[in-house]
């Protein structure tokens, strides 16, 4: 079956412009995860969604970062003001419960200038 | 704080030669150890769950155990496809059970 998928796969923008990551869970799967993966870095952990509530923020690097999730289906990530260091991969993760085996997309490659 | 060391950072090896590679962890209580593969340009590719001290499992040329500090995924007679970076990470049993803490990878390079 289909599995997660990212858009766009790729993103170069400019330094204070704001910028939107979309996920799309596999169907029916009612938990999403956000993560982020700087070079040289392990994934770090930003949001995670169970249905269309944000039990955990925690890691959102600041309130430059927001996402929403629209029932049990699409999430977006939004960067606002974009800076140098929001440049990585952004992936996203879902899972048909909270504590199961977590299924990655593709990740979208932002690249801020 | 739960925390992800993997070693060696690369490993070279060449076509045939067995070789493991290692992820330390410490967590207050585990509640699942993964291993992921990810190949450059895209999102990591799902391998093993290993929830117990002493579990193993075995996929193709791969086999992943776990100890109460450490697990390993151990490579035999490895082919070039299995050139990759692999990922360890864990869950944990208290809280914040849903999120994964991440190593930073082994790169792993299969010469023929």
């Amino acid at each position: 079956g289909a599995g997660v998928s990212q858009s766009p796969s790729n993103k170069v923008t400019e330094k204070g412009k704001d910028v939107e990551l979309r996920c799309d869970p596999i169907s029916g799967h009612t938990a999403l995860y956000w993560y982020r993966q700087r070079l040289g870095q392990g994934l770090e952990f930003l949001i995670y969604f169970q249905g269309n509530s944000a039990p955990d923020k925690s890691g959102l690097p600041s309130d430059r970062f927001s996402a929403e999730r629209t029932g049990e289906s699409v999430s977006t990530l939004t960067i606002q003001r974009t800076q140098q260091e929001d440049s990585a991969v952004y992936l996203c993760a879902s899972t048909p419960s909270s504590q199961e085996t977590q299924y990655f997309g593709p990740g979208t490659r932002l690249l801020v200038l | 704080e739960d925390q992800v060391t993997q070693s060696p950072e690369a490993l070279r090896l060449q076509e045939g030669e067995s070789s493991s590679l290692n992820c330390s962890y410490t967590v207050s209580g585990l509640r699942g150890l993964f291993w992921y593969r990810q190949d450059p340009g895209k999102g990591p590719e799902f391998l093993f769950t290993l929830y117990s001290a002493g579990e193993e499992k075995e996929k193709e040329r791969l086999k992943a155990t776990l100890t109460k500090k450490e697990s390993f995924l151990h490579i035999t007679a490895p082919k070039p496809e299995d050139s990759a970076t692999y990922l360890c990470a864990v869950q944990d049993s208290g809280g914040s059970n849903y999120k994964l803490t991440f190593g930073k990878g082994t790169l792993l390079t299969v010469n023929p």
